[in-house]
C-alpha cells in the first residue's frame, strides 16, 4: 500500500511571497489532515477534511492560509503572503475513519520543509 | 485545555541499557493515546494506540503502557537503530474531530 505523498519536499521563499503544498493521501482514506511542525516541537493541526468537507480549521490562520480538497482525494495548502514565522515542516496525514467517530490511526507523509527568508 | 508533556526532552543510552519515556496528559475525555516515531527529515511513523487505563502494547523492543494521567514507552535493550524522536499524542473524545494533540517529543540517542 502506497503511503501519503507530498510535494515539494523543500521550498525556500522570501517573506510576502506565496507558496503551495500538495498532498495525496493513502487510497481509501476519507480523512485528511494538515499539520505544522516547528523545529523542536510536536505537530500542530491546521485543518482536517473529511471527504470534501472541512471538519476543523480552528487553528488555521485564515488571513494567510487556505486549503482545499477537491473530489475528496488530493489536497493543497496555500500560504499567501508568507511570514518568517511560517518557517516549519508542513505534514499531511490521512486516516481511514469516517463519520462522526473521528479517531483512528493517522499516517503521515514525509512533509514539506518551508524556509521563509 | 488539552495538553501533553513529554519527558525527558533528550535521552542518551548505551546499547542494551533499558529505559522509559514519559508522556503526561490532560484531556477532556480520552479517545486514544498514540505513540509515533520520527526520524530526521521524515514524517511521524505510527507505533501504538492505547485506549484505556491498564492497556499495554508491545512491538519488538518497545512496550507502551497507559494510566489515567500518563503513558510510558519502555525500551528494552535498545539498539542504535532505535535512535529517533518519539512523539506522544492524545485524541479527545469530545467533538467529531480526529485532531491529535502532540507533546514536544523525546529525542533518543542510542550509542553502540
Amino acid at each position: 500500500e502506497a503511503g501519503v505523498a507530498q510535494s515539494p519536499r523543500y521550498k525556500i521563499i522570501e517573506k510576502r511571497q506565496s507558496v503551495a503544498f500538495w498532498c495525496n493521501p493513502i487510497s481509501g482514506h476519507a480523512t485528511l489532515y494538515w499539520y505544522q511542525q516547528i523545529l523542536g516541537q510536536g505537530p500542530k493541526l491546521l485543518i482536517q477534511f473529511q471527504n470534501n468537507g472541512v471538519v476543523d480549521d480552528s487553528q488555521l490562520p485564515k488571513d494567510r492560509f487556505s486549503a482545499e480538497r477537491l473530489k475528496g482525494v488530493d489536497s493543497t495548502l496555500k500560504i499567501q503572503p508568507a511570514k518568517l514565522e511560517d518557517s516549519a515542516v508542513y505534514l499531511c496525514a490521512s486516516s481511514r475513519k469516517t463519520g462522526t467517530s473521528g479517531g483512528g490511526e493517522q499516517y503521515f507523509g514525509p512533509g514539506t520543509r518551508l524556509t521563509v527568508t | 485545555e488539552d495538553q501533553v508533556t513529554q519527558s525527558p526532552e533528550a535521552l542518551r543510552l548505551q546499547e542494551g541499557e533499558s529505559s522509559s519515556l514519559n508522556c503526561s496528559y490532560t484531556v477532556s475525555g480520552l479517545r486514544g493515546l498514540f505513540w509515533y516515531r520520527q526520524d530526521p527529515g521524515k514524517g511521524p511513523e505510527f507505533l501504538f494506540t492505547l485506549y484505556s487505563a491498564g492497556e499495554e502494547k508491545e512491538k519488538e523492543r518497545l512496550k507502551a503502557t497507559l494510566t489515567k494521567k500518563e503513558s510510558f514507552l519502555h525500551i528494552t535493550a535498545p539498539k542504535p537503530e532505535d535512535s529517533a524522536t518519539y512523539l506522544c499524542a492524545v485524541q479527545a473524545r469530545s467533538g467529531n474531530t480526529g485532531k491529535l494533540i502532540f507533546g514536544q517529543g523525546t529525542t533518543l540517542q542510542v550509542k553502540p
